[in-house]
């Protein structure tokens, strides 16, 4: 069976400091996506970043970057510089080459002032 | 690019009656779209997938009788509740898929309140 996992259900971080919230998957394959998305008290979801398997580079995006541990199936995301825009909830996702979607738990982030 | 629209935002209506939701992709055809509900401070829970021209793939738990799903186009997907009931309340979002990347894109939700 195929599971993320995100063991922290909720965060804060301090204005303009770095955080980084962590998610573990487990799979038997070889090629799959990786995602982070972001939802605001909006509940707009918002694809923040993606992490292709087979790329050993790890994706950034501006503030926001992953370290992905293909070996551990480790999947975590920083967040530099944290702003007041990103408090929200962050899922961690992945999806195989079955086209399965798999969402972890999610993450509450509360940026403080 | 890659954004999708969903209608109603909001909806109330009485016990008994159906309601249909809308998902747009408006600005890509998209091949899949995706059904999820979530309730408050908790993860998307996936209903149904829906392919453009076929049935939809519901979940093991969800009422294909109760929760409707049609794919007509590429850029669009209904959602109707039919018969709905107090306990349907809840926030539904759906998505549509980009092959290329697999990554999925979401509507801005609908919240469902049946009284």
């Amino acid at each position: 069976a195929q599971t993320v996992t995100q063991s922290q259900p909720e965060m804060s971080v301090q204005e303009a400091e770095t955080v980084t919230l962590s998610c573990t998957y487990d799979t038997s394959e070889s090629n799959y996506y990786l995602f982070w998305y972001k939802q605001p008290p909006s509940r707009q979801m918002i694809l923040v970043i993606r992490q292709e398997a087979y790329k050993q580079q790890n994706a950034t995006e501006n503030r926001f970057s992953v370290n992905f541990q293909k070996a551990a199936k480790s999947f975590s995301l920083k967040i530099s510089d944290s702003q007041l825009g990103d408090t929200a909830m962050y899922f961690c996702a992945f999806i195989n080459t079955g086209n399965q979607f798999y969402f972890g738990t999610g993450t509450s982030l509360t940026v403080i002032p | 690019g890659a954004v999708v629209s969903q209608h109603p935002s909001r909806v109330i209506c009485k016990s008994g009656t159906s309601v249909k939701i809308e998902c747009r992709s408006l600005d890509f055809q998209a091949t899949t779209m995706f059904w999820y509900r979530q309730f408050p401070k908790k993860s998307l829970m996936l209903m149904a997938t829906s392919n453009e021209g076929s049935k939809a793939t519901y979940e093991q738990g969800v009422e294909k009788d109760k929760f409707l799903i049609n794919h007509a186009s590429l850029t669009l997907s209904t959602l109707t509740v039919t018969s709905a009931h107090p306990e349907d309340s809840s926030f539904y979002i759906c998505s549509a898929s980009v092959p290329a990347g697999r990554e999925q894109y979401f509507g801005p939700g609908t919240r469902l309140t049946v009284t």
